[in-house]
């Protein structure tokens, strides 16, 4: 079964500089997709970046970007001039190919952007 | 617009009651899915449907039930028989068919046993 780990239960930062998250996880697959998505206050779930494993390019949304090691099972989340909207739950999930995976999320990382 | 609404948003429970909580996509996904949340322990699956009539238990299944009589619902029963119902439950959605672009949530509904 595959597990996704999240070594940082709470993480802070300063409004405007840069933050990593970091993701690891296991799997025996050799295709699959990896995501982070973002809990705000509202509680509401929004996706943040999608990466692909067949891919080695690494995926950026903006100010997001991630690091992606594949051999190492890795997969951390930057988050470059923080803002304060930044303040959130966010969680790695992963899942094996095709639509009809389910994902397997990790427990989440508190993180915290200070004016 | 497109999405999952999810009601109601807080619902209370007495001992020994069944509830049932609402989810409901206009997406035209085929797969459905029902979500725990509590503090410090992420997101753990109940149960989820990938087509009509058709549901598999999740890693936390015991003392919950769902249905999905149509596509677009996906209704979850907290029975009597869990014990410990108070968390955040979350719906979400997902296309089976070609690449894998993760789900779709609902905004959540709160349980409160009072």
């Amino acid at each position: 079964a595959q597990t996704v780990t999240q070594s940082q239960p709470e993480m802070s930062v300063q409004e405007a500089e840069t933050v990593t998250l970091s993701c690891t996880y296991d799997t025996s697959e050799n295709n699959y997709y990896l995501f982070w998505y973002k809990q705000p206050p509202s509680r509401q779930m929004i996706l943040v970046i999608r990466q692909e494993a067949y891919k080695q390019q690494n995926a950026t949304e903006n100010r997001f970007s991630v690091n992606f090691q594949k051999a190492a099972k890795s997969f951390s989340l930057k988050i470059s001039d923080s803002q304060l909207g930044d303040t959130a739950m966010y969680f790695c999930a992963f899942s094996a190919q095709g639509g009809s995976e389910k994902l397997v999320f990790g427990k989440g990382t508190k993180l915290t952007v200070n004016p | 617009d497109g999405g999952i609404t999810q009601s109601p948003k807080y619902l209370f429970r007495k001992e020994g009651q069944n509830v049932t909580l609402s989810c409901e996509q206009n997406l035209n996904h085929d797969a459905m899915y029902w979500y725990r949340q509590d503090p410090g322990q992420g997101l753990r699956l109940i149960y989820y449907s990938q087509i009509v009539n058709d549901f598999q238990k999740g890693d936390i299944a015991e003392g919950y039930s769902v249905s999905r009589e149509k596509k677009e619902s996906f209704p979850l029963t907290v029975t009597s028989a869990q014990k410990n119902p108070t968390a955040f439950y979350l719906c979400a959605s997902s296309m089976l068919q070609g690449a894998n672009y993760g789900y779709t949530f609902g905004s959540g509904t709160r349980l409160t046993v009072v």
